[in-house]
């Protein structure tokens, strides 16, 4: 089936040690996006990609970085995790840009930061 | 700054109810309303408004927009436990650059 699969789905890092959660997809879709969602709270938008073209939201910290090597991958590195950074982290694809498509997310990579 | 809010947040429900779960919007420049699921696992759709007044149809699941009061309600006759989970609608505009999630409606299902 076609699917937006996320790895690891759990990763504890050390508070200061960068941690990379990946991302891949085989629906070809031209829009992949990495929300943060905390406990009892709606996800919160990092970055999303559409196509090559990086669109970084305003409030997100430059601690968060992300790469998307080809369609299919999109990586998002964390530099420097804080205590506050641990969240469950999904990440989304779209065949088109918001609203004229539905997101489809994967499962989630829960991070725990120690 | 877009704003969706979602009412109630939390409900509980015994099986065989119906509820009625509300989502309002402000977004500039809105293009459309979307509701997901959400389980111990990330969310998953189930529908995408754009029209007002057409009612969306999934099995027990419904919903309808209503541009002209800025909201939108999901629907669910015949609650199961597996109904259990928290429910997201979302508002996205024109541009498609942006899509506001609400704080979700936490509902549970009681045998």
């Amino acid at each position: 089936d076609a699917m937006v699969i996320q790895n690891p789905r759990y990763q504890v890092t050390q508070f200061g040690k960068p941690v990379t959660l990946s991302c891949s997809q085989t629906l070809n879709h031209n829009v992949m996006y990495w929300y943060q969602q905390k406990s009892s709270q709606a996800p919160k938008l990092l970055f999303h990609y559409y196509d090559k073209d990086f669109n970084n939201e305003a409030d997100t910290p430059d601690n968060f970085q992300s790469r998307r090597p080809n369609t299919s991958f999109c990586f998002l590195d964390i530099r420097s995790p804080g205590l506050g950074d641990a969240a469950m982290y999904l990440c989304a694809t779209s065949s088109l840009g918001f609203g004229y498509s539905p997101l489809h997310f994967g499962n989630g990579t829960r991070l725990t930061v120690t | 700054e877009d704003k969706v809010v979602q009412s109630p947040l939390s409900l509980v429900v015994h099986e065989g109810d119906t509820v009625t779960l509300n989502c309002s919007y402000e977004v500039t420049n809105f293009r459309s309303l979307l509701w997901y699921k959400q389980e111990k696992k990330a969310p998953t759709f189930l529908f995408m408004l754009t029209s007002s007044g057409i009612e969306k149809k999934s099995g027990r699941l419904s919903s309808i927009l209503d541009k002209k009061e800025l909201s939108s309600i999901l629907n669910i006759t015949a609650t199961q436990t597996g109904d259990s989970a928290i429910y997201l609608c979302a508002g996205t505009e024109t541009s498609g650059s942006r899509l506001t999630f609400g704080e979700g409606t936490q509902l549970t299902v009681n045998p």
